[in-house]
């Protein structure tokens, strides 16, 4: 039973436009998520992440929103550049520390 | 310059055959994790050690074993590898179990069971 869903596998945009990768929890009790990124062959990197005491975190390109009465959260790429294409990993936190993982988005930035 | 090191990247093991997998940190946490990713499914906790202490998730099968012999050093030991084994398996530091640190990853080995 998926506890944190991100229902498209994958999205192409093209470059300098807006990439908006979705997830979707079930949870109520999590209250921090996280954003990693993976590119083939390499590890997930961490992203940005964002507590439920907030609804919004920005690091340049990269906003999170927190939607809590949804449980939905989204991860906003403005603009996207092509060496952004990687699979997007949402993931929650349960309890301290065990990372709840989705399944990933394949994005395709395209030049 | 890696910080979480993954050794080797692609293991080809016989079904039964006993097989382990090795991990290695440069950052000094005190906290590993071996996550199991299945494909196109999301990475799956095994279990993690905080400094010495081994905690196993309650559905991890008895099949999978760990060791964590000092700070930089984790291995996955699967005594019997079945064909439904063949997974992507993530190492993962993290400095503490507190506040919601973020968690660094190595590169993954790739184990096929044959």
């Amino acid at each position: 039973d998926q506890q944190v869903k991100q229902n498209s596998p994958s999205l192409s945009v093209q470059e300098g436009r807006i990439s908006i990768l979705n997830c979707d929890y079930t949870n109520s009790m999590f209250d921090y998520f996280l954003w990693y990124k993976k590119y083939p062959a390499e590890g997930p990197t961490f992203l940005i992440s964002i507590s439920s005491i907030k609804d919004k975190n920005e690091d340049g390109r990269f906003t999170v929103f927190l939607n809590k009465s949804a449980k939905h959260l989204s991860l906003h790429i403005v603009p996207s550049q092509p060496g952004d294409s990687a699979v997007y990993f949402c993931a929650a936190i349960e309890g301290t520390y065990k990372y709840i993982f989705g399944t990933g988005t394949r994005l395709k930035v395209l030049a | 310059d890696a910080m979480v090191i993954q050794n080797p990247r692609y293991q080809v093991t016989q079904f039964g055959k006993p097989v382990t997998l090795s991990c290695s940190q440069t950052l000094n946490h005190n906290v590993m994790y071996w996550y199991q990713q299945k494909s196109s499914q999301a990475p799956k906790l095994l279990f993690h050690y905080y400094d010495k202490d081994f905690n196993n998730e309650a559905d991890t099968p008895d099949n999978f074993q760990s060791r964590r012999p000092n700070t930089s050093f984790c291995f996955l030991d699967i005594r019997s590898p079945g064909l439904g084994d063949a997974a992507m398996y993530l190492c993962a530091t993290s400095r503490d179990l507190r506040g919601m640190t973020e968690a660094f990853f190595g590169q993954g080995t790739r184990l096929t069971v044959v």
